[in-house]
């Protein structure tokens, strides 16, 4: 079956960096989506990857590996309104988006 | 604001009620989905449309019923749910479906059947 995995919770403090994984088995490989979801919001899109490597916007980096089914969302300097959860998702060969469950990043003062 | 609303944003209703979820897309988009999203859990993807025609429908019950009479707006009309079906949902649209572009999402129906 199709499968993502990613941290159920995080924890990290003002200005710190945090990283969060994500690990997937699908049906083929048509690109890696992450979504960023404040309580009670829609999720808003964050980035894609669909080549391996690291991919830099701002603040938010993703990096994604092919062979090894990985990838990864990193935080820099992080702010309180960073709080939220992050989806990561996959396309499969049909695309259709696979979800992971999301990961809920608190962030501490 | 993602250019896609949805409305009532909240929604309780009896297990014999009949009400009906409203999304509008503001985007161009030709594309259109309904996704559930529960506590804890994935997204589940419901129904897609693809300039105005069903293109998936994954296994969703009959007392879900969508609509899509053209490409900006999108209907779920809700018959007889049960309290398993209380939960937020979803609705997205993109440039075309069974394609790479990224999906932009309303704010949800938090709906409660009591």
């Amino acid at each position: 079956g199709q499968n993502i995995d990613q941290p159920t919770e995080m924890t990290a403090t003002e200005g710190a960096i945090v990283q969060i994984n994500c690990t997937y088995q699908t049906s083929g490989f048509n690109g890696l989506f992450w979504y960023q979801q404040h309580a009670g919001e829609a999720p808003t899109f964050l980035s894609y990857n669909v080549l391996d490597g690291l991919e830099e916007k701002g603040r938010f980096s993703s990096f994604l590996s092919r062979s090894k089914g990985y990838s990864y969302l990193l935080l820099k300097e992080l702010q309180m309104k960073d709080s939220a959860s992050y989806l990561c998702a996959v396309m499969d060969s049909n695309y259709q988006l696979i979800w992971g469950a999301g990961t809920k990043l608190i962030i501490k003062p | 604001e993602t250019g896609v609303t949805q409305t009532p944003r909240h929604l309780v209703m009896g297990m014999t009620n009949k009400k009906s979820l409203k999304c509008e897309q503001h985007l161009g988009h030709n594309a259109m989905y309904w996704y559930k999203q529960s506590a804890k859990k994935p997204l589940e993807l419901m129904f897609v449309y693809n300039f105005k025609e069903q293109t998936e429908n994954n296994s969703v019950p009959s007392r879900f019923s969508p609509e899509c009479p053209n490409s900006s707006h999108l209907f779920l009309h809700l018959h007889t749910l049960q309290p398993e079906d209380s939960a937020l949902y979803l609705c997205a649209s993109s440039q075309l479906a069974g394609s790479s572009y990224e999906q932009y999402f309303g704010p949800g129906t938090r709906l409660t059947v009591t």
